[in-house]
């Protein structure tokens, strides 16, 4: 079966740094997609980047970037410029082969401080 | 607009009273999802669909129910709601590619749930 671990229940960065959100994944699958999540205090899910397990490079959107260990299972998000804005909890999830049972990992919730 | 919808948005209820959360999209995706969310435990999938009348289980099915009769919407029954099926729950939808991938969910804004 399927798991997703994200081993930083809570996080603290200061504004303005970089982070990394750690994620790591056990799958046999060789097809499949990794995915991070953002919810903020208000509650709403918001998908922030995708990752392809056939992907050549690391996956980019912005600020966020996906650093993408294949052999290793992991998929760390990296967040640059931190901004207040950016505290929230954050999800890593597994998406992919034949079945439609999809993963996600019990979350980092990240502080940024002023 | 692009969107998930679900009602109600909040729902407070007792024991044993059967309830529906209903969810719509209008993407016409095929692939659906019903997931809880609980303090410390992320996103558990309750109940999935992979398209018009064909649903299956997910990790914590026990105690819900589900059906997916057209593509836009996926209703989650509480038949006999209990105490502990008070959580948040979110419905979400997204397309399929090949080979075996999953696009991106799209969320809906959450139910949130107690039950006395």
């Amino acid at each position: 079966a399927q798991k997703i671990t994200q081993t930083q229940p809570g996080m603290f960065v200061q504004e303005k740094e970089a982070v990394t959100l750690d994620c790591t994944y056990d799958t046999s699958d060789p097809s499949y997609g990794l995915f991070w999540y953002k919810q903020p205090s208000s509650g709403e899910m918001i998908f922030l980047i995708y990752q392809g397990s056939y992907d050549q490079q690391n996956a980019t959107e912005g600020r966020y970037s996906l650093n993408f260990q294949k052999a290793r299972k992991s998929a760390n998000l990296v967040i640059s410029a931190t901004q207040l804005g950016d505290s929230a909890m954050y999800f890593c999830h597994w998406g992919g082969g034949s079945q439609g049972n999809l993963i996600f990992g019990k979350g980092t919730k990240l502080s940024v401080k002023p | 607009e692009a969107q998930v919808t679900q009602n109600p948005r909040y729902l407070i209820t007792v024991t044993g009273k059967k309830l529906t959360v209903t969810c719509s999209q209008n993407m016409n995706h095929e692939y659906m999802s019903w997931y809880r969310q609980d303090p410390g435990l992320g996103l558990r999938q309750i109940y999935y669909s992979m398209n018009v009348e064909v649903t299956d289980k997910g990790d914590v099915p026990e105690g819900y129910k589900v059906s997916r009769k057209e593509k836009r919407n996926f209703p989650l029954i509480l038949e006999s709601p209990s105490p502990n099926q008070t959580s948040l729950y979110f419905c979400a939808s997204s397309t399929r590619q090949e080979p075996l991938s999953y696009n991106e969910q799209f969320f809906g804004p959450g139910t949130r749930l107690t039950v006395l």
